[in-house]
C-alpha cells in the first residue's frame, strides 16, 4: 500500500533555529515527491518537486532533498512568517492520478 | 490571476440535503481534482478528471458525484449529505496528470448537521 508519512507532527522553533522535517514514502515507481505549504484557512501552495535520489532544490530559507526512501525539508534560520503546515505528497504507484498526501508537519516559529 | 476558484467558501447543510460545489480554473490545465481534508487524516482524493469528458474515482468516492462540464470547470455533488461528509473540500488542477505540481483553490468548508 502506498504510504507517505511525515514527522514530526508538530515542531516549535525559536526564530533563527534551523531544523529539518522528514517525509518517508513507500510508493512503487516514484514519479515525483512534492512539498506544499499550507497556511490556516488556505489551500496548499506548491513549493518543490523532486524526481530522483540526490536531487536538491532551494527556495529562500527552505531546501528540499530526496533519497530513495525519504525526503527532508531543511529550514535554515527560520522567521515567524515560515510558520505553516508543510505537506509532503507523491503520486500513487501503478500509474494512478492525483497525489497521496502525508498528514503534515505543523511548524511554529516563535519570535 | 485567479488560478483555481471555488464556490461557495462556507456552507451548512442538513442531513439529507444535496448541494454542488463549483470549481473553475483559468490556467488551461487538463487535469482537475477534488480532495477532502479532515483533521488527523490529511488530504484524500475523492475524484479526478484527466481531461474534458473523463472522470475517475479516487480514494474516497462514496457519496459523491462529479461532472467535468468543460475544460475549465469541475463540480462535486453531494446527493444526500451525511455528517461524515463534514470536511474542507479543495479543488486542484495540474497541467499534466498527477506528477506535475497541482494548484489548489481556497477551499469550501462544509458542515453537515
Amino acid at each position: 500500500e502506498d504510504q507517505v508519512t511525515q514527522s514530526p507532527e508538530a515542531l516549535r522553533l525559536q526564530e533563527g533555529e534551523s531544523s529539518s522535517l522528514n517525509c518517508s514514502y513507500t510508493v512503487s515507481g516514484l514519479r515525483g515527491l512534492f512539498w506544499y505549504r499550507q497556511d490556516p484557512g488556505k489551500g496548499p501552495e506548491f513549493l518543490f518537486t523532486l524526481y530522483s535520489a540526490g536531487e536538491e532544490k532551494e527556495k529562500e530559507r527552505l531546501k528540499a532533498t530526496l533519497t530513495k526512501k525519504e525526503s527532508f525539508l531543511h529550514i535554515t534560520a527560520p522567521k515567524p512568517e515560515d510558520s505553516a503546515t508543510y505537506l509532503c505528497a507523491a503520486p500513487p504507484g501503478g500509474g494512478a492520478d492525483g497525489l497521496t498526501f502525508g498528514k503534515g508537519t505543523h511548524l511554529i516559529i516563535q519570535p | 490571476n485567479a488560478g483555481v476558484t471555488q464556490t461557495p467558501k462556507f456552507q451548512v447543510l442538513k442531513t439529507g440535503q444535496s448541494m454542488t460545489l463549483q470549481c473553475a480554473q483559468d490556467m488551461n490545465h487538463n487535469s482537475m481534482y477534488w480532495y477532502r481534508q479532515d483533521p488527523g487524516m490529511g488530504l484524500r482524493l475523492i475524484y479526478y478528471s484527466a481531461s474534458e469528458g473523463t472522470t475517475d474515482k479516487g480514494e474516497v468516492p462514496n457519496g459523491y458525484n462529479v461532472s467535468r462540464l468543460n475544460k475549465r470547470e469541475f463540480s462535486l455533488r453531494l446527493e444526500s449529505a451525511a455528517p461524515s461528509q463534514t470536511s474542507v473540500y479543495f479543488c486542484a488542477s495540474s497541467d499534466r496528470r498527477g506528477w506535475t505540481e497541482a494548484f489548489f483553490g481556497q477551499g469550501t468548508r462544509l458542515t453537515v448537521v
